[in-house]
């Protein structure tokens, strides 16, 4: 199988406040892990582009110093939304790569509502 | 910009087969077709994918034309649960060509 999770499934969180999201490849090491996040009735957006113990590629217009991410080990990635703000609101999701393979396997995505 | 060409809507009658077509014209040789589903308010889910071969998995079937310019995921046997928005998407293999572009789908809608 390839099972990744995510974690917390919701949030609800004051503007100003950082969240932190974690995703996990549950049966499997991912040495490429992407974060994507999709706002009401669109598509997903591909955020950043994550390997293993190195910086993360962001996409244009993506705030590097806003959405942090880490990828600290081959099954964990986290992105942390710093100073958060409404307009941040939306449905975060995570997706793995195996290593050696090219199939992208999602998580179940990360709800974030910012008050 | 995807890549990819799909009808913004199908319905379909439970038990029947589904057929959801997509062009991507433009694909060059080392692309791949990838098809994923997205049930409201999950992420997606993976379906199949392949290259230039026809693919038959345990959800599906990929069927690719021979100048590959066009594709058609086949579900058999579809069920109110197969009821999603469905992608086909291209991507390349390796470095920076793992991206995948999501474009806006087809929303499959099964029927009783």
């Amino acid at each position: 199988g390839a099972v990744v999770s995510q974690h917390p499934s919701r949030v609800i969180c004051k503007s100003g406040t950082s969240v932190k999201i974690e995703c996990r490849s549950l049966d499997f090491q991912a040495t490429t892990m992407f974060w994507y996040r999709q706002f009401p009735k669109k598509s997903l957006m591909l955020m950043a582009t994550s390997n293993e113990g190195s910086k993360a590629t962001y996409e244009q217009g993506v705030e590097k110093d806003k959405f942090l991410i880490n990828h600290a080990s081959l099954t964990l990635s986290t992105l942390t939304v710093t100073s958060a703000h409404p307009e941040d609101s939306s449905f975060y999701i995570c997706s793995a790569r195996k290593g050696g393979a090219d199939t992208q396997y999602f998580g179940p995505g990360t709800r974030l509502t910012v008050l | 910009d995807a890549k990819t060409t799909q009808p913004p809507s199908m319905d379909c009658a439970e038990g029947r087969a589904a057929n959801l077509p997509c062009n991507h014209s433009t694909i060059s040789g080392n692309e791949y077709v990838y098809w994923y589903r997205q049930i409201h308010s999950q992420g997606p889910q993976y379906i199949i994918h392949g290259l230039k071969n026809n693919e038959t998995n345990e959800m599906a079937s990929l069927i690719i034309t021979e100048d590959r310019k066009s594709s058609t995921l086949i579900l058999p046997h579809a069920t109110l649960r197969d009821t999603a928005v469905y992608y086909c998407i291209v991507s390349g293999s390796g470095g920076s060509n793992y991206k995948l572009t999501f474009g806006k789908g087809t929303l499959l809608t099964v029927n009783p």
